[in-house]
């Protein structure tokens, strides 16, 4: 399977502690995005990266969250000192550099509760 | 802010009829958008997009028309199937390829 991974795909974790999640794009896509979707609703974008740089990460929710891709392949979203609201799952989508088409393949997600 | 939105949240049909699914977005400086399929457990998947200077745009069973003049998206799904079961999504962006704006979305089930 050549598409988007994630892991771990569920994390069960305790107000306070910290998760980290990853994120490995299709080999040869540049962009790497990364969302939150809560239930119910769309993904809601965070952070960008084109190759190892974060362009955009204005909509990262908190300074307790951050993302980072140090070779331009494989991604981590790392989330401090988890609260119950950071409970969602977390995507990841990768799409090739270009104006030709704009459409981000996703992974399937990896889902966070926070007890 | 600029935000996607959907007029129905849950649609049925029965299976083999045609299903029409609504969108409705406010940023009048979109230029791309994007149908997503997304089914319980898995991320979005790309059903089908458009840009901006077009109007339609046709796939295996589904079409994507774009009303610019009222900012309104369709997705029209053929002879639906009980796969076609799931969550849709319409999202835009302005920056080609940067920063979708995701709808919340409408759930559509098919009806034997």
């Amino acid at each position: 399977d050549t598409g988007v991974s994630q892991d771990p795909r569920h994390k069960i974790t305790k107000r306070g502690q910290n998760v980290t999640f990853r994120c490995d794009p299709i080999s040869e896509h540049n962009r790497l995005y990364w969302y939150r979707q809560t239930l119910g609703q769309g993904p809601e974008f965070l952070t960008y990266f084109q190759n190892e740089a974060q362009l955009e990460k204005s909509r990262l929710l908190s300074d307790r969250f951050s993302a980072e891709r140090p070779k331009g392949s494989f991604s981590t979203l790392e989330i401090q000192r988890t609260e119950q609201g950071d409970s969602a799952m977390y995507l990841c989508a990768s799409s090739p550099e270009g104006l030709a088409g704009g459409e981000q393949f996703f992974g399937p997600g990896t889902r966070l509760t926070v007890l | 802010g600029e935000s996607v939105g959907l007029h129905l949240p849950t649609l049925s049909v029965q299976e083999g009829d045609n299903s029409i699914i609504n969108c409705a977005y406010s940023n009048s400086a979109s230029d791309y958008f994007i149908w997503y399929k997304q089914e319980s457990g898995k991320g979005p998947q790309f059903i089908i997009d458009i840009r901006s200077n077009m109007d339609k745009r046709q796939g295996q069973r589904v079409t994507v028309l774009l009303n610019k003049t009222v900012k309104h998206l369709s997705l029209q799904i053929a002879a639906t199937q009980p796969g076609d079961s799931a969550v849709y999504f319409c999202a835009e962006n302005s920056n080609y390829g940067q920063n979708f704006v995701f709808g919340p979305g409408t759930r559509l089930s098919v009806l034997p």
